[in-house]
């Protein structure tokens, strides 16, 4: 049971480049997230998806974009990266129920915009 | 929403007892509090969660006050591997996790 896996682990990006961050998680969980982190402060939510086929925004959206690919996968498309995307991005998931709040967390993937 | 309010940071020596502090004094009575650590380099993790009964894992024990305004979690035995940033998190609802600066602890030998 690997809980909460997430690709890559490391990128560079030139301003202006795209690329797509994995997340899947074998728990069998219907909600999923993704926050951002940047040095020194506590995560950020950018989107999130409650159930397959559902996505929301959350706090920080804007350049981001998200696909809840089915229950396992949810991914992060940057579609023109910029260097106030440099940060660490952390999936999440969560049980549908009373404690949507007990989120697991993958690893993270270290993201620099040069 | 609720606000939380941690101190900065905290020092502790190894094999004894952490105490952590958070006050959350404008809770409204169906909010949960709940507690996440992040050790460095790592995504956060969950510790525990109450509402106004005191609670207890087999990582931590959560002590809530009577009026709900504050909450103190204990590492019963902290080790060297329990240092890490601790969140004090009163979710606003609806999916949602909102991360504060949370407190430093730091265990020492």
């Amino acid at each position: 049971n690997a809980g909460v896996t997430q690709t890559p682990k490391f990128q560079v990006l030139k301003t202006g480049q795209s690329m797509t961050l994995q997340c899947a998680q074998d728990m069998n969980h219907n909600s999923m997230y993704w926050y951002r982190q940047d040095p020194g402060m506590g995560l950020r939510l950018i989107y999130y998806s409650a159930s397959e086929g559902t996505t929301d925004k959350g706090e920080v959206p804007n350049g981001y974009n998200v696909s809840r690919l089915n229950k396992r996968e949810f991914s992060l498309r940057l579609e023109s990266a910029a260097p106030s995307q440099t940060s660490v991005y952390f999936c999440a998931s969560s049980e549908v129920g009373r404690d949507l709040e007990t989120q697991y967390f993958g690893p993270g993937t270290r993201l620099l915009v040069l | 929403d609720a606000k939380t309010t941690q101190p900065p940071s905290m020092d502790c020596a190894e094999g004894r007892a952490a105490n952590l502090p958070c006050n959350h004094s404008t809770i409204s009575g169906n909010e949960y509090v709940y507690w996440y650590r992040q050790i460095h380099s790592q995504g956060p993790q969950y510790i525990i969660h109450g509402l106004k009964n005191n609670e207890t894992n087999e990582m931590a024990s959560l002590i809530i006050t009577e009026d709900r305004k504050s909450s103190t979690l204990i590492l019963p035995h902290a080790t060297l591997r329990d240092t890490a940033v601790y969140y004090c998190i009163v979710p606003p609802g609806g999916n949602k996790l909102v991360f504060g600066a949370g407190t430093i602890l730091r265990v020492k030998s």
